[in-house]
């Protein structure tokens, strides 16, 4: 049985650039959650998609946008990248009860 | 606004050895509490979740107990090993319309042979 699926697993773009992740649930999940993680910290929220929609957002601007499939995949979008965007980005999907996360093995986007 | 603190922030100790890894929260009214496992630049694995009428939760060598009044989870390793190396991960899950994890900073632990 699969687990979260990410791609790229890395990824180097120049600032000021646009980039696409994209990830795949768990069979059985509907619910994908993004989630960014600089060196040394725990993970931060950006958000949640349920029913192809946007149902929960973090603390992150309006750069950072996101889509839900019909297969229940997901895509983040990072526009106008910044040396700060640099970090593992982390995809974990659920069930829509929020019981219980699977992780994915990440994207490690470097911003030159 | 939920925060979730780890301590030690780092710990080393010789094979064998049992161990307990803290970790605390400020909002009391979670929905779950999951504990992770990470290795360097890699993803997450979830090793322990606690739903917020549970008391504890074992697995192996692991059992993690909540303690949801004082806010606060405790990570249990047992015989500890090389492999057991890693930085471990607190997170709760808020409620209602709050579906989003809450991370600690982690705890990196050190198995020495």
């Amino acid at each position: 049985d699969a687990g979260v699926t990410q791609s790229p697993t890395h990824l180097i773009k120049t600032r000021g650039q646009q980039v696409t992740l994209r990830c795949s649930p768990k069979s059985g999940h509907d619910t994908v959650s993004w989630y960014q993680q600089a060196l040394g910290q725990g993970p931060q929220f950006i958000f949640q998609y349920y029913e192809e929609e946007e149902r929960q957002r973090g603390n992150f601007p309006d750069r950072f946008s996101g889509h839900q499939f019909p297969n229940y995949s997901s895509e983040l979008n990072v526009n106008a990248l910044l040396l700060g965007d640099s970090a593992l980005y982390l995809c974990a999907s659920s069930t829509q009860d929020a019981y219980g996360y699977t992780f994915g093995s990440g994207t490690r986007l470097t911003v030159v | 606004k939920q925060e979730v603190t780890q301590i030690p922030a780092a710990l080393s100790v010789p094979e064998g050895e049992n161990l307990v890894l803290n970790c605390s929260f400020t909002d009391s009214a979670i929905y779950n509490l999951q504990w992770f496992r990470q290795d360097p630049g890699k993803g997450l694995t979830s090793l322990l979740l606690i739903q917020s009428s549970q008391r504890e939760q074992t697995s192996g060598r692991l059992n993690a107990s909540l303690d949801k009044s004082s806010g606060r989870s405790t990570l249990y390793i047992a015989a500890s090993q090389p492999g057991d190396s890693a930085t471990y991960l607190c997170a709760v899950i808020g409620g209602g319309s709050n579906y989003k994890l809450t991370f600690g900073k982690g705890t990196l632990l050190t198995v020495n042979p």
